[in-house]
């Protein structure tokens, strides 16, 4: 099992472009995430999804728009990048946390360090 | 969502045990406590879990108090392989915040040669 990949590594991007970055994962998991983490500091929540079909807000969601149309893909999208958006971003992905017993197990991807300048 | 707290920041020597301390006050009944472990250019990883008492595995033990209040993640006899932050979260099942957790800023581990 590839468990959660993420597409691509790095990017630069100029202030204005736009870009979507993919996650994939092969664990049937129900429930996928997409984190920023800025230096130094902790992750942070920008959108989630809950199963195909359905997307949800998290912390830091503005400028950014996510699909899920598969259940094994999480797409993010920036539609025109700013410098704020400079950070590393990760996707995760989960069971439901009902079905097991209010865990709270996520599995991340390596991230993918973003540039915009 | 519920609240966790925990120290920025911790120092230790090569082959001390290590305890990192985390309160949550307002956890709910139904609810894990997880601890994930991150290095440096690496997404989080899970490291250990627990309900109640105590819960062992290879990597760490975790304690928690019969009021589940708080929990304490050992780390015995660290390396220099173990500098990293480590996150703890809960989440929030009562109110319907089961869908996402809050990973804060973590405690970053320093071990010193």
């Amino acid at each position: 099992n590839a468990g959660v990949t993420q597409t691509p590594k790095f990017r630069v991007l100029k202030t204005g472009q736009s870009m979507t970055l993919l996650c994939a994962q092969d664990m049937n998991h129900e429930y996928m995430y997409w984190y920023r983490q800025d230096p130094g500091m902790g992750l942070r929540l920008i959108h989630y999804s809950v199963g195909e079909g359905t997307t949800a807000k998290g912390e830091v969601p503005d400028g950014y728009n996510v699909s899920r149309l598969k259940k094994q893909n999480f797409l993010l999208g920036l539609e025109s990048a700013a410098p704020s958006q400079t950070s590393v971003y990760f996707c995760a992905s989960s069971y439901d946390p009902r079905s097991t017993g209010y865990s709270y197990e996520q599995y991340f991807g390596p991230g993918t360090r973003l540039t915009v300048t | 969502l519920a609240k966790t707290t925990q120290p920025i920041s911790m120092d230790s020597y090569e082959g001390q045990e290590v305890n990192i301390t985390c309160s949550h006050n307002n956890i709910a009944t139904n609810d894990y406590i997880t601890w994930y472990q991150q290095f440096p250019s690496q997404g989080p990883r899970f490291i250990i879990q627990g309900y109640k008492t105590k819960v062992t595995n290879e990597v760490a033990s975790l304690f928690i108090p019969a009021d589940r209040k708080s929990s304490t993640l050992s780390l015995p006899r660290v390396s220099l392989s173990d500098t990293a932050v480590y996150y703890c979260l809960v989440g929030d099942s009562l109110s319907g915040g089961y869908q996402k957790v809050t990973f804060g800023t973590g405690t970053k581990l320093q071990v010193i040669p």
